[in-house]
């Protein structure tokens, strides 16, 4: 089956760094990919839409200069928090989608602590 | 999308099945519920989903009533693996590789020895 890889999975940065994150479709192509973002016994909020080859489409209230993602190839998309402060900590998911009749993949998730 | 509405919490007996509700009473012809679960520090894991008629895998069985206003999640024998947060998602099918999943709070499943 479809599956997406995401690195890291955990991730220590001083406030004011920047953190770049990883998400791969192992075996298979991604046209559309999806970073979503998790606080704490909260649920999934969606943050953007990643597009290969165009501009993310960000959902309202998500600052797009402070997360940068690029969707340079079909297999791969990078999430970047620029300019990172505590508040930025949480768990961030991307997700894709092998096609029309299957179901959308998760990956395992980065767990950002801004310190 | 359709909106969705679960218990926030269940119980369940270590061998038992495991009955998970959610209701989609605004659910439109074209949508489709979707059940995702999601162990704690995990991304999210796909179950199983379904359009009107009932569907079984592996996992576990999708219910839809015959008004496809309400849906149930079957795990036949649940494990404390079960544990997790599971999410009941109603929305069209994208087409090709487009469109999101919109969570909403789930149901977090307790599976108990």
């Amino acid at each position: 089956g479809a599956v997406v890889s995401q690195h890291p999975s955990r991730v220590i940065c001083k406030s004011g760094t920047s953190v770049k994150i990883e998400c791969r479709s192992l075996d298979f192509q991604a046209t559309t990919m999806f970073w979503y973002r998790q606080f704490p016994k909260q649920s999934l909020m969606l943050m953007a839409t990643s597009n290969e080859g165009s501009k993310a489409t960000y959902e309202q209230g998500v600052e797009k200069d402070k997360f940068l993602i690029n969707h340079a190839s079909l297999t791969l998309s990078t999430l970047t928090v620029t300019s990172a402060h505590p508040e930025d900590s949480s768990f961030y998911i991307c997700s894709a989608r092998l096609g029309a009749h299957y179901g959308y993949t998760f990956g395992s998730g980065t767990r950002l602590t801004v310190v | 999308d359709a909106k969705t509405t679960q218990p926030p919490s269940m119980d369940c007996a270590e061998g038992r099945a495991a009955n998970l509700p959610c209701n989609h009473s605004t659910i439109s012809g074209n949508e489709y519920v979707y059940w995702y679960r999601q162990i704690h520090s995990q991304g999210p894991q796909y179950i199983i989903h379904g359009l009107k008629n009932n569907e079984t895998n592996e996992m576990a069985s999708l219910i839809i009533t015959e008004d496809r206003k309400s849906s149930t999640l079957i795990l036949p024998h649940a494990t404390l693996r079960d544990t997790a947060v599971y999410y009941c998602i109603v929305r069209p099918p994208p087409r090709g590789s487009q469109g999101n999943l919109i969570f909403g709070k789930g149901t977090k499943l307790s599976v108990k020895p």
